[in-house]
This record gives C-alpha cells, structure tokens and sequence, in this order.
C-alpha cells in the first residue's frame, strides 16, 4: 500500500509562516498535489508538483524533493482564514490518489 | 457551472437496509471517484471511472458498488448498510486528458448508520 505521513496538527500566529511536511512512499510517482479542506467543506486544490523545485502562488509555495520523497507546504503571512485541514496527496503509478490523514492548521490572533 | 452536486447532503441509515449516494457532474470531466473520508484516516478511494461504461475498485471497495451509465452521473450504492460505513462520501472528478489531473470534489454526503 501507499504511507503518506504529515504531522497532525499546527498552531502559528496570525501573520506569520507555517511549514507542513509530508513525507511519502509511494508504488511509483505521477505528481503530488496539496489540498485545502475548511471544517465541513470539500477539499479544494491548492497546488501540484511534479519536478523537483518550488512551485509558488501567492501565500502559498510548494516544494518537492522526489529523491527524498519529501514535499512541503509553506504558508506565509498567515489570515485567520488559513485555518483549515491540509491534504498531501500522492498520485501513484496507476495514477490513483494517495491521500495523507492531513494536517489541521490553527492560526491564532 | 455547479461543478459536482451530491446528494442528499446527508442521511441516516438504519443498519441493513440499502441505499444510493447520487453525483452528477457537468464539467464534461472523463473521470470520476468516490471517496470515503474518516478522522484520522483521511480520504480513501471506494471505486472510480476512467470513463462511461468503465469502472474500478479502489482501496475500499467491500459493501459498495457504483456504476457510470454515463458521463455526468456516478452512483454509488450500499447493499446492505452497516455501522462502519458511517462517514463522510465525497464524489470527485477530473478531466484525465490533462497532465495535471486535477481531482475537483463534491460537497459531501454525511452518513450515519445506526
């Protein structure tokens, strides 16, 4: 089977950075792709990579190492609205998505 | 456009009777899941379509079917209900003609079977 591992959750101050790691096994590589998901809501799209290097939009930046089997998440200039649940997805070698059990991230006045 | 509608938004299920979690989808998208969600567990893929006509297991097939009788819609059907399938569905799709892929999901259908 698939082991996507990323850290549970994380508390940072309204304003500042945030890092989530995600560190992956896979039975081949097709992209990973990290996703938003509100409490109650539908995970949105956030970002894909599927070559080594940093992928930036806006606030958010994405980062992959396939070497490592390593990407993470960076959100900066964090807005109360950032609080929400990240999802590290892997897509494998028969293209199916892996999902991590995701990061809940607290942003705090 | 709604993108991908699910119904009903949620249900609960007496254990052993049957039912079908509705997904229609009016992105023209080739490609359709469903997924279960569970805390700490997270998405975890039931059953897919690459296309009308086609479909697949996923990670966690046992106690569900689905069909795809065509391009917009892609039932999913429980048998015969049971406790542990009490969760959260989420049907997504994608047009698999493009490099990227990308997975856009439904609102949900909260279930409980009791």
């Amino acid at each position: 089977g698939q082991n996507i591992d990323q850290p549970t959750e994380m508390t940072a101050t309204e304003g500042a950075i945030v890092q989530i790691n995600c560190t992956y096994q896979t039975s081949g590589f097709n992209g990973l792709f990290w996703y938003q998901q509100h409490a109650g809501e539908a995970p949105t799209f956030l970002s894909y990579n599927v070559l080594d290097g940093l992928e930036e939009k806006g606030r958010f930046s994405s980062f992959l190492s396939r070497s490592k089997g390593y990407s993470y998440l960076l959100l900066k200039e964090l807005q109360m609205k950032d609080s929400a649940s990240y999802l590290c997805a892997v897509r494998d070698g028969d293209y199916k998505l892996s999902f991590g059990a995701g990061t809940t991230v607290t942003v705090r006045a | 456009t709604a993108g991908i509608t699910q119904a009903p938004t949620s249900q609960i299920l007496a254990a052993g009777r049957s039912m079908t979690l509705r997904c229609t989808q009016d992105m023209r998208h080739n490609a359709m899941y469903w997924y279960r969600q569970d805390l700490g567990l997270g998405l975890r893929l039931i059953h897919y379509s690459n296309t009308a006509g086609t479909t697949g297991k996923g990670e966690v097939p046992d106690g569900y079917s689905v069909s795809r009788a065509n391009t917009d819609d892609f039932p999913l059907t429980l048998a015969s209900a049971v406790p542990s399938q009490t969760s959260v569905y989420f049907c997504a799709s994608s047009d698999s003609g493009l490099a990227t892929d990308t997975q856009y999901f439904g609102p949900g259908t909260r279930l409980t079977v009791l």
